[in-house]
């Protein structure tokens, strides 16, 4: 079935390291891709979103971009600060039923 | 700024309990959904109702059923709670049935069943 396959944590970081979480999706057709954060104790909130192929979603730093050739949807940052520190969830739009799919989720620490 | 309100941060229940948890958006929403969290596997949808009074099942109904009299409000229940079902339940909602539609989330209940 449709399914999001993200790469596994925890990933520890030094402040100014570079970042990437890798995500893949399985899907007919081309659904609607999203980046969410979860702080410490809370619910999660979108981070960006991609609709299309070959759309680049960015918010705060953070960019990814939507690749149909190879079905991935990378979360990149060039500098993490230590505020970064989250679990990050990549998810696709889930078609007919209207919900999201979600990988299971990349915990990542930024050490000062 | 849509708020999806989660009626508890935490709570914890006996085996056997009734358990009811709430969840009210104030944006107009179609679709809300109850999500369970657990560590190692990611969220893992529960219900979901695309309109008042419609329900449909996720990928683990079982041990639970939902409730959506207002369109507003949307509310799962755990009939009779067990300790497997200690866990963070998230709630979600949506604008539409559309591409594109993101989610917006609660800010979580943690509910222990001991």
């Amino acid at each position: 079935g449709d399914s999001v396959t993200q790469m596994e944590g925890p990933v520890t970081l030094s402040e100014e390291a570079f970042l990437t979480i890798n995500c893949t999706y399985t899907a007919t057709g081309y659904p609607s891709l999203f980046w969410y954060v979860q702080y410490p104790g809370e619910g999660l909130q979108l981070l960006l979103k991609a609709t299309k192929a070959d759309d680049k979603g960015s918010n705060k730093g953070f960019e990814a971009t939507y690749r149909k050739e190879t079905t991935s949807f990378h979360l990149e940052k060039g500098s993490v600060q230590v505020s970064d520190s989250a679990v990050y969830f990549c998810a696709r739009y889930g078609g007919s039923q209207g919900n999201l799919i979600f990988g299971k989720g990349t915990k990542l620490s930024v050490k000062p | 700024d849509v708020k999806v309100t989660q009626s508890s941060r935490y709570l914890v229940k006996r085996t056997g309990e009734k358990v009811f948890l709430e969840c009210v958006q104030d944006m107009d929403h179609e679709n809300m959904f109850w999500y369970r969290q657990d560590p190692g596997l990611g969220l893992r949808l529960i219900y979901f109702s695309y309109d008042v009074k419609m329900k449909e099942k996720g990928d683990i109904p079982e041990g639970y059923s939902v409730s959506r009299e207002k369109k507003e409000r949307f509310s799962l229940i755990l009939e009779s709670a067990s300790t497997n079902q200690t866990s963070m339940y998230l709630c979600a909602s949506s604008l539409r049935r559309a591409a594109g539609a993101e989610a917006f989330f609660g800010q979580g209940t943690r509910l222990t069943v001991v």
